[in-house]
C-alpha cells in the first residue's frame, strides 16, 4: 500500500528557505499515471495547492507562490522535495505531500493519497 | 482563473440530518470537481471525484452532483464521524484550485 511521509524542520526563520522531503513507500514515483505534489493548510485558512511534479520532470506551481517554490524528485530514492524561499509568517501551516491521479476519461485530477503532514512554523 | 466559492461557510446540523454543501465556479468549465473531508490533525481525504463518483471506501451516504457552475455535496444522514470541514476542488490545465471550505458543526 502506497504511503507518503513528510519530514523536515518544524521551525524556520523568516526570510530563510523551508525545505521538506516526502518519502514514498509501497510504490514507485516513476509511474506516468500519477503526479506528485504539495498542499498546505495554514491555521484558520483553507487548503492551498502549492505545486505538482510529473515523472517527465515538468513542474507546475500555484501562481501565487511560483517565484518562491521548487519541487523536485530523486526517483532512485523515491522521494520528492519542496523548497520554499523567503518565508514569512504567512507560510506557517501543515504541509502535505500528495499523489494526484489524472482521470483520462474526463481530463480531471484529484489528490487521492496524502501523507499525514508536517507542521512548519515560521518564527 | 476560475474561483471556487463554497456555501455556506459554516453549517450547524444534527446527527441524522440531510446536509447539502454547494460549490460555485466563477465561470462555466468542464464540470470536473472533487470533494474532500478535512478533520483537525488529519490529512484531507478524497470523497468524490468527477463531480459524482465515490472514492473507494467512502460511505454511500455521501453523494455529489452538479454541472456547469454549480455543484453539490450531499450527506444523506449525517453521522458523528462526519463533523468536519469539506472542500471542493477544481482542476484545469495543470492547476488545482480549492474552495474556501465549509465547516459542518454540531447543532
Amino acid at each position: 500500500q502506497l504511503q507518503l511521509q513528510e519530514s523536515g524542520p518544524g521551525l524556520v526563520k523568516p526570510s530563510e528557505t523551508l525545505s521538506l522531503t516526502c518519502t514514498v513507500s509501497g510504490g514507485s514515483i516513476t509511474s506516468s499515471s500519477f503526479s506528485w505534489g504539495w498542499i498546505r493548510h495554514a491555521p484558520g485558512k483553507g487548503l492551498e495547492w502549492i505545486g505538482t511534479l510529473y515523472y517527465s520532470g515538468s513542474t507546475y506551481y500555484n501562481p501565487s507562490l511560483k517565484s518562491r517554490v521548487t519541487i523536485s524528485a530523486v526517483t532512485s530514492r523515491s522521494y520528492i522535495s519542496l523548497d520554499l524561499t523567503s518565508v514569512t509568517a504567512a507560510d506557517t501551516g501543515m504541509y502535505y505531500c500528495a499523489r494526484s491521479t489524472y482521470y483520462h476519461d474526463t481530463g480531471g485530477s484529484a489528490f487521492d493519497i496524502l501523507g499525514q503532514g508536517t507542521m512548519v512554523t515560521v518564527s | 482563473d476560475i474561483q471556487m466559492t463554497q456555501s455556506p461557510s459554516t453549517l450547524s446540523a444534527s446527527v441524522g440530518d440531510r446536509v447539502t454543501i454547494t460549490c460555485r465556479a466563477s465561470q462555466d468549465f468542464s464540470g470536473w470537481l472533487a470533494w474532500y473531508q478535512k478533520k483537525p490533525g488529519k490529512a484531507p481525504k478524497l470523497l468524490i471525484y468527477k463531480a459524482s463518483t465515490l472514492e473507494g471506501g467512502v460511505p454511500s451516504r455521501f453523494s455529489g452532483s452538479g454541472s456547469g457552475t454549480e455543484f453539490t455535496l450531499t450527506i444523506s444522514s449525517l453521522q458523528t464521524d462526519d463533523f468536519a470541514t469539506y472542500y471542493c476542488q477544481h482542476y484545469d490545465s495543470y492547476r488545482w484550485t480549492f474552495g474556501q471550505g465549509t465547516r459542518v458543526e454540531m447543532k
